[in-house]
């Protein structure tokens, strides 16, 4: 069955640290991916997406992530965390062809920034 | 571009009543979804449209749901009959269709309570 896991529910990072969150997918062929950030009572925020090339992409707010076909992961970072990074973060795949918008998310991965 | 806009922001409701919700997509996409989001959880997808064709519907979509969209611009879901069950945030989103780079963009969602 496809199926995104983020295995990490709750992250608690100092304003200023790295960010490293966990994402791995369970697809039949090579899926889109796609991270999406969700701050309270908002919708959701396209941060980055890989549909094929490179395997490191870079999208909005200084975030990236690595696709790592061999481990089907693909882990979102960050350098140095700001204090208004503290959201919801979900990771996504998307079937690689047709309709992408049929999108299958994480559970989430609340972010907490500690000043 | 102002964006997926959603109405209402908040519902409350009682048990056994019907409620719609409204979703006003950017207006050059022609592909609007419906996604339902619990405490928690990631969003589920439930249907999605292009134009004014509702082209798939997942199966958490029950009797008691429909969605129409009936001019390819805005869109109404429906629940008939709540249940508590039904408690959750309704989100639209909406994308320009074709080939896969053509992310999805989301409103601010709806959410529900069923009391």
């Amino acid at each position: 069955a496809q199926s995104v896991t983020q295995p990490d529910i709750h992250i608690t990072v100092s304003e200023g640290a790295s960010l490293e969150l966990r994402c791995n997918y369970s697809y039949g062929a090579t899926p889109y991916l796609f991270w999406y950030v969700q701050s309270p009572g908002q919708g959701l925020q396209l941060l980055l997406k890989y549909f094929s090339g490179d395997t490191l992409v870079q999208g909005i707010k200084g975030f990236e992530a690595e696709f790592k076909r061999s481990q089907s992961s693909f882990n979102l970072r960050k350098p140095s965390v700001h204090w208004s990074d503290a959201a919801e973060y979900f990771c996504a795949v998307g079937a690689p062809s047709g309709n992408t918008g049929k999108l299958i998310f994480g559970q989430g991965t609340t972010l907490q920034v500690k000043p | 571009d102002t964006g997926v806009s959603q109405d209402p922001r908040h519902k409350i409701t009682k048990r056994g009543q019907n409620v719609t919700f409204r979703c006003d997509p950017i207006s050059e996409h022609n592909r609007l979804y419906w996604y339902r989001q619990t405490l928690g959880q990631g969003p589920e997808f439930l249907t999605y449209f292009q134009n004014e064709a509702q082209l798939e519907k997942s199966r958490l979509l029950s009797d008691r749901f429909s969605a129409e969209r009936p001019k390819g611009s805005f869109s109404t879901l429906e629940i008939q009959r709540t249940e508590q069950g039904d408690s959750a945030m309704y989100l639209c989103a909406s994308s320009q269709g074709g080939a896969g780079n053509s992310p999805l963009h989301f409103g601010n969602g709806t959410r529900l309570t069923v009391t």
